[in-house]
């Protein structure tokens, strides 16, 4: 079955650290990529995505690279700002089919 | 637009009452989802309904009843829960998947429930 792994949390920085969180994944066929964020009592929103081999996804400063001879995706950021701080969710999902896999999700604390 | 609404924000219930949760989308998806969230943990899926019908049900205990009475409109009716389904309840919305491209799904704030 498909599964989403992220690195462990929770995340510490100070303002303007640069910011990875690592993610791989398991899937059958040729799946989508996505990394979601969910800041404190809210709901998730879609930070970006990317649909086939070396697409790069990008918005308000993060990117991630859809790596498919490491089965990777991660999430990158040149310098993170306080208002960052959130929970990021990395999630694939199958071509055919409405089903999203999620990983368990990376706190990141941003420090002034 | 990419605005994916829910009513109401809070909710507490008690293990007897009747209660609703609603979700409305105006972005023209066919997709509407339901998603459980616990604290600290990613969205569990619910129910999916495509083109209004019921095409995903992850064997949700029957005190959960969805209905999509039209394209924009997603209920959850809620009846005799127990404490443990306390949760940040999660309404999605996505175009219909065609074969080769994977939309993405736009998610609601959520409606945040208590049962006592």
């Amino acid at each position: 079955g498909n599964s989403v792994t992220q690195m462990e949390g929770p995340v510490t920085l100070s303002e303007e650290a640069f910011l990875t969180i690592n993610c791989t994944y398991t899937a059958t066929g040729y799946p989508s990529l996505f990394w979601y964020v969910q800041y404190p009592g809210e709901g998730l929103q879609l930070l970006l995505k990317a649909t086939k081999a070396d697409d790069k996804g990008s918005n308000k400063g993060f990117e991630a690279t859809y790596r498919k001879e490491t089965t990777s995706f991660h999430l990158e950021k040149g310098s993170v700002q306080v208002s960052d701080s959130a929970v990021y969710f990395c999630a694939l999902k199958e071509t055919s089919g409405s089903r999203l896999t999620f990983g368990e999700g990376t706190q990141l604390t941003v420090n002034p | 637009d990419t605005e994916v609404t829910q009513t109401p924000k809070h909710l507490v219930m008690g293990m007897t009452n009747k209660k609703s949760l609603k979700c409305e989308q105006h972005m023209g998806h066919r997709a509407m989802y339901w998603y459980k969230q616990k604290a600290k943990k990613p969205p569990e899926l619910m129910f999916v309904y495509s083109y209004e019908k019921l095409s995903i049900n992850e064997s949700v205990p029957s005190r959960f009843s969805p209905e999509c009475p039209n394209s924009s409109l997603l209920n959850l009716h809620l009846h005799a829960l127990q404490p443990e389904d306390s949760a940040l309840y999660l309404c999605a919305s996505s175009q219909v998947d065609l074969i080769a491209y994977s939309y993405e799904q736009y998610f609601g704030p959520g409606t945040r429930l208590t049962v006592t």
